[in-house]
């Protein structure tokens, strides 16, 4: 199993591009989260879904947008970036809400 | 509000020595509690779950207790390793039906040194 992974690794942005950060897992999990993590701050929850078909938001979700057509994929998208936006952007997913199993990250700056 | 906080912000010990990391929550009603390592440049891992109902966990090294009480938890780590060096983050869920929003520490961040 590769388990949670996302692209790109890095990517740098120009104000007002969009993007859009992959995530995918293995483990047939149905729960998903996008997290960002700022430097000395805690994990804060963007958007998640507990099923194909279903997202809900988090914390921090203006600027972003999430789809979940398959239990694999779970994409964010970012239409309009902001410098606001720089982060690094973790996916995780977990069986039943419980445990979660994180990628590798995505480090993002908007320039 | 829903708060996790934890002590210290950063550590640095000698190699083979033990260390202790805490987290106070003001997250209620309460379901359990996670401690997990974050090497840097990956995503965080697991080391431990803690329940209402648990005292103490191990796994390996690692060594969490939970005082449900005063809502305090530590994670001793005992004969420390330069692979110990790491972000470790406290993770609280809270217990309200039908959230899956969990509450993430700062993290403390470890340097073991030879």
């Amino acid at each position: 199993n590769a388990g949670v992974t996302q692209t790109p690794k890095f990517r740098i942005l120009k104000i007002g591009q969009s993007m859009t950060l992959q995530c995918t897992q293995d483990m047939n999990h149905n729960y998903m989260y996008w997290y960002r993590q700022d430097p000395g701050m805690g994990l804060k929850l963007i958007y998640y879904s507990v099923g194909a078909g279903i997202t809900d938001k988090g914390e921090v979700p203006n600027g972003y947008n999430v789809s979940r057509s398959t239990t694999e994929d779970f994409p964010l998208r970012l239409e309009l970036a902001a410098p606001s936006q720089t982060s690094v952007y973790f996916c995780a997913s977990s069986p039943s809400g419980g445990e979660q199993f994180f990628g590798p990250g995505t480090r993002l700056t908007v320039l | 509000k829903n708060q996790v906080e934890q002590s210290p912000q950063s550590l640095i010990i000698l190699e083979g020595k033990n260390c202790t990391l805490q987290c106070n929550y003001t997250v209620s009603p309460f379901s359990n509690l996670r401690w997990y390592k974050q090497d840097t440049g990956r995503g965080p891992v697991s080391l431990t779950i803690m329940t209402f109902s648990e005292n103490t966990k191990s796994n390996g090294r690692y060594t969490a207790t939970l005082d449900a009480d005063t809502k305090q938890s530590s994670l001793h780590i005992t004969a420390s390793q330069l692979s110990d060096s790491a972000s470790y983050i406290c993770v609280v869920r809270p217990s309200t039906s039908g959230t899956y929003k969990y509450i993430f520490g700062t993290g403390t961040r470890l340097k073991v040194l030879a």
